[in-house]
């Protein structure tokens, strides 16, 4: 059992290139999350998916894309990154279930430096 | 607008003390309230959460309090060891709202030998 895994770790990109943030999580959760942690701030949410097929705008969704691609992966997506999207990305997921307060689990980060 | 403070902001103790870190929290409608901890390099780790109704949680020699009234929390840490070393996040979740869970902005702990 992983739990929540992230690929890559690191990764530096130049202003403009695209790539793709991969999560998954083997836990058989339905909700899933991206968050973003800068200095001095607390983690923000990007996009987040309630259950497989859905998905929806977080708090700072601009210049990201997300896919939840089946019940275990959501991936991000940035198409044209910028030097402001430089961050630690966190994927997370939580089970949903009748209004019971569960767990949300995160994965390690990914560490993203744009030049 | 719904927000979550915490203090200190950074908190250096020798080894085998004790200390509490305060979290105060503007969110409503409130839903419960949890404690993170985050090592450098990993992602955050559930400590305790507590709910409305419950007002002390303890988790080995994590223990936490909340005071729905005065919407505060603390996490008090009883003889400190090396290993607790790292970043205590208080995090406020909404029963509304799109953005549910509110994070703060973390008590950076270092324990000293």
């Amino acid at each position: 059992n992983a739990g929540v895994t992230q690929t890559p770790k690191f990764q530096v990109l130049k202003t403009g290139q695209s790539m793709t943030l991969q999560c998954a999580q083997d836990m058989n959760h339905n909700s899933m999350y991206w968050y973003r942690q800068d200095p001095g701030m607390g983690l923000r949410l990007i996009y987040y998916s309630a259950s497989e097929g859905t998905t929806d705008k977080g708090e700072v969704p601009n210049g990201y894309n997300v896919s939840r691609l089946n019940k275990r992966e959501f991936s991000l997506r940035l198409e044209s990154a910028a030097p402001s999207q430089t961050s630690v990305y966190f994927c997370a997921s939580k089970l949903t279930q009748g209004g019971q307060n569960y767990e949300q689990y995160f994965g390690p980060g990914t560490r993203l430096t744009v030049t | 607008k719904n927000q979550v403070e915490q203090s200190p902001q950074s908190l250096i103790i020798l080894e085998g003390k004790n200390c509490t870190l305060q979290c105060n929290y503007t969110v409503s409608p409130f839903s419960n309230l949890r404690w993170y901890k985050q090592d450098t390099g990993r992602g955050p780790v559930s400590l305790t959460i507590m709910t409305f109704s419950e007002n002390t949680k303890s988790n080995g020699r994590y223990t936490a309090t909340l005071d729905a009234d005065t919407k505060q929390s603390s996490l008090h840490i009883t003889a400190s060891q090396l290993s607790d070393s790292a970043s205590y996040i208080c995090v406020v979740s909404s029963s509304s709202g799109t953005y549910k869970y509110i994070f703060g902005t973390g008590t950076r702990l270092k324990v000293l030998a």
